[in-house]
């Protein structure tokens, strides 16, 4: 299997466009975790899902972070609008029920 | 509610010396522990976890990490350090196995020839 596939690897925006990071979990895979990590902050979760249904979005920053899951092998975080603050690297992590969350090698977001 | 506090951002060590990282939990229930490792650009790779079995838990690439519940720690060590080990440590908690994962702040290994 070739891992935890997030695309792009590195995006470079401008204030308040729209944003849209993917990632396709390893096969088989049946729990989907996006977190953030910044200097400031380190690593939050943002948002996990099982089988495909939002289960946790507490971490969720505000309104212009939407996240979807529309089957087993891919899912979106978007951003809209997108601000200088929101640049970070963008984690994707997969797992199977209960067991070791695999990384996918992040997405790398600058916002200016 | 669940958190961790690693002590020291950056730790040097020499090249065969003893690796020693420190974490320190909180948690209201009883905890599940874990340690990953991010080498520069890549994602998080798990060490190892703690899940309320053996307190002295061994991981991969030589590293190992004891639960003390009378100290809330979970420190992680290596008995000899290799120049490979340099990367950024993660602990991290959770009261729910995998699902939810805290992670502190990090830890920076360095290793010197």
């Amino acid at each position: 299997d070739a891992g935890v596939i997030q695309s792009p690897r590195h995006e470079v925006t401008e204030m308040g466009q729209e944003v849209t990071l993917r990632c396709k979990p390893i096969s088989g895979h049946n729990s989907l975790f996006w977190y953030r990590q910044t200097m400031m902050r380190g690593l939050e979760l943002l948002i996990y899902f099982n089988n495909n249904v939002p289960i946790d979005d507490s971490g969720m920053p505000e309104d212009r972070f939407s996240a979807k899951m529309p089957n087993a092998s891919f899912s979106t975080l978007k951003i809209q609008p997108s601000e200088p603050r929101d640049s970070a690297v963008y984690f994707c992590a997969s797992s199977w029920d209960n067991s070791e969350a695999f990384f996918g090698q992040g997405t790398r977001l600058t916002v200016v | 509610a669940q958190s961790v506090t690693q002590l020291g951002s950056h730790v040097s060590v020499s090249e065969g010396a003893l690796v020693l990282l420190r974490c320190n939990y909180s948690s209201s229930v009883p905890p599940y522990l874990f340690w990953y490792v991010q080498y520069p650009n890549q994602g998080l790779q798990l060490l190892l976890k703690y899940t309320s079995a053996a307190t002295l838990v061994k991981g991969i690439n030589g590293f190992e990490a004891e639960f003390k519940k009378s100290e809330t720690s979970f420190h992680l060590t290596k008995p000899s350090a290799h120049m490979s080990d340099a990367a950024e440590y993660f602990c991290a908690v959770s009261g729910t196995g995998f699902q939810k994962l805290v992670f502190g702040t990090g830890t920076r290994l360095l290793v010197s020839p």
